[in-house]
């Protein structure tokens, strides 16, 4: 049962412009997410997070947009940067129910120069 | 270099063999969680421990898997009797526990059953 879901597998931008990644989630208990970028042979690392008492998170180029109603939150990256093509997972938590973290299967972004 | 640590970063077991992965902790992170990523899948989370606490094993199949994490020395998750389908990359996670609920991940061991 895939509680995250991220529909696209991948994605293809250019450079200087926005790339907007997805993710839907089906467990209305999720209180809290967090997006991970993952290149080759690394472990994740932690981009950004957002707590569903916001709509909106910025941080430098990227920002986190949570939709509660439509359980949907996005991640905006702008402008993109070659650098920026990797693996974009999105997690969920239930921050009063434990720690487990529940992934997206994943978007590859590539950012063409 | 005070992030996540894993050994090895790639480990051969032949079926049958047992295989054994360890993750150090970021230094002052006191929660490990284990996850497994089969190819073309997400993450999905095994194991939640804290120091000589099994807090979450939800995620844990209940054969031939176990995981520690003694006071003192790495977090251990242990693959028994190790078979195909286990050949995946298995990260660890730490956190503080307390404040954000951000997990800091390692880079990984893939673990390749023949």
């Amino acid at each position: 049962d895939q509680q995250v879901k991220q529909n696209s597998p991948s994605l293809s931008v250019q450079e200087g412009r926005i790339s907007i990644l997805n993710c839907d989630y089906t467990n209305s208990m999720f209180d809290y997410f967090l997006w991970y970028k993952k290149y080759p042979a690394e472990g994740p690392t932690f981009l950004i997070s957002i707590s569903s008492i916001k709509d909106k998170n910025e941080d430098g180029r990227f920002t986190v947009f949570l939709n509660k109603s439509a359980k949907h939150l996005s991640l905006h990256i702008v402008p993109s940067q070659p650098g920026d093509s990797a693996v974009y997972f999105c997690a969920a938590i239930t921050t009063w129910a434990g720690n487990q973290f529940y992934f997206g299967t994943g978007t590859s972004l590539t950012v063409i120069p | 270099n005070a992030g996540v640590m894993q050994n090895p970063r790639h480990l051969v077991r032949r079926r049958g063999q047992e295989a054994r992965l360890r993750c150090s902790p970021m230094k002052g992170h006191s929660h490990v969680y284990w996850y497994r990523q089969l190819p073309e899948e997400g993450l999905k989370f095994m194991v939640y421990l804290q120091k000589e606490n099994i807090i979450d094993e939800s995620g844990m199949p209940k054969e031939r898997f176990s995981a520690e994490f003694p006071k003192e020395g790495p977090s251990i998750l242990r693959i028994q009797q190790v078979v195909r389908g286990d050949s995946a990359a298995y990260f660890c996670a730490s956190s503080a526990g307390t404040g954000g609920y951000e997990q800091y991940f390692g880079p990984g061991t893939r673990l390749t059953v023949t």
